[in-house]
């Protein structure tokens, strides 16, 4: 099946920093990619779709100037926190749309604690 | 509006006997469906889809789904489980037609012990 990465696995961070986190399709184009966030033991909870050269669509109560999302290509997307805080440690997720197959597959997640 | 419902969230099994987890949707629309599994600290991995044509949906590791649109379930079945099948189930939910975003249900934990 496709693979999708994500850089880094884990990332420890003070409070107040900023993080980048990549996301890339290793072996499709996908146009569309998505961004999750997942709290321990809880579900995967959307917080913005990614399309390639333009801008992203946030999902109701995600700070868009927080969670900076580019897409420059069609193999490429990036989730950036910025001014980092403890509440924002979690389990970053992201997926991408193979659009032959209209099926999303998962990155392996970035683990984000933020000190 | 859609949404997931994976009414168990906890189901315990013993080896080698057969499981079911549950799924029901809700949607105005044609969906697409899914189910994937998550193993701790990794991300998800596709098990299988509907997407249309056959009911009964065969994907890796011995799994299988039923699409019933009168009862809008898709359940997840195995005949018989191993230990590695342990792992966290998520059921999901997307528009036809949509740039597949993916409603998830809650997570169903499957514990398979000797």
């Amino acid at each position: 099946g496709a693979v999708v990465s994500q850089h880094p696995s884990w990332v420890i961070c003070k409070s107040g920093t900023s993080v980048k986190i990549e996301c890339r399709s290793l072996d499709f184009q996908a146009t569309t990619m998505f961004w999750y966030r997942q709290f321990p033991k809880q579900s995967l909870m959307l917080m913005a779709t990614s399309n390639e050269g333009s801008k992203a669509t946030y999902e109701q109560g995600v700070e868009k100037d927080k969670f900076l999302i580019n897409h420059a290509s069609l193999t490429l997307s990036t989730l950036t926190v910025t001014s980092a805080h403890p509440e924002d440690s979690s389990f970053y997720i992201c997926s991408a749309r193979d659009g032959r197959t209209d099926t999303q597959y998962f990155g392996p997640g970035t683990r984000l604690t933020v000190l | 509006a859609q949404s997931v419902t994976q009414l168990d969230s906890q189901v315990p099994v013993f080896e080698e006997a057969p499981v079911e987890l549950r799924c029901n949707y809700s949607s105005s629309v044609s969906v697409y469906l899914f189910w994937y599994v998550q193993y701790p600290n990794q991300g998800l991995q596709l098990l299988l889809k509907y997407l249309s044509g056959s009911t009964l949906v065969k994907g890796i590791n011995g799994f299988e789904a039923e699409f019933n649109k009168s009862q809008t379930s898709f359940h997840l079945r195995k005949p018989s489980v191993h230990i590695s099948d342990t792992a966290e189930y998520f059921c999901a939910v997307t528009h036809t037609g949509t740039a597949s975003k993916l409603t998830f249900g809650t997570g169903t934990r499957l514990q398979v012990t000797l």
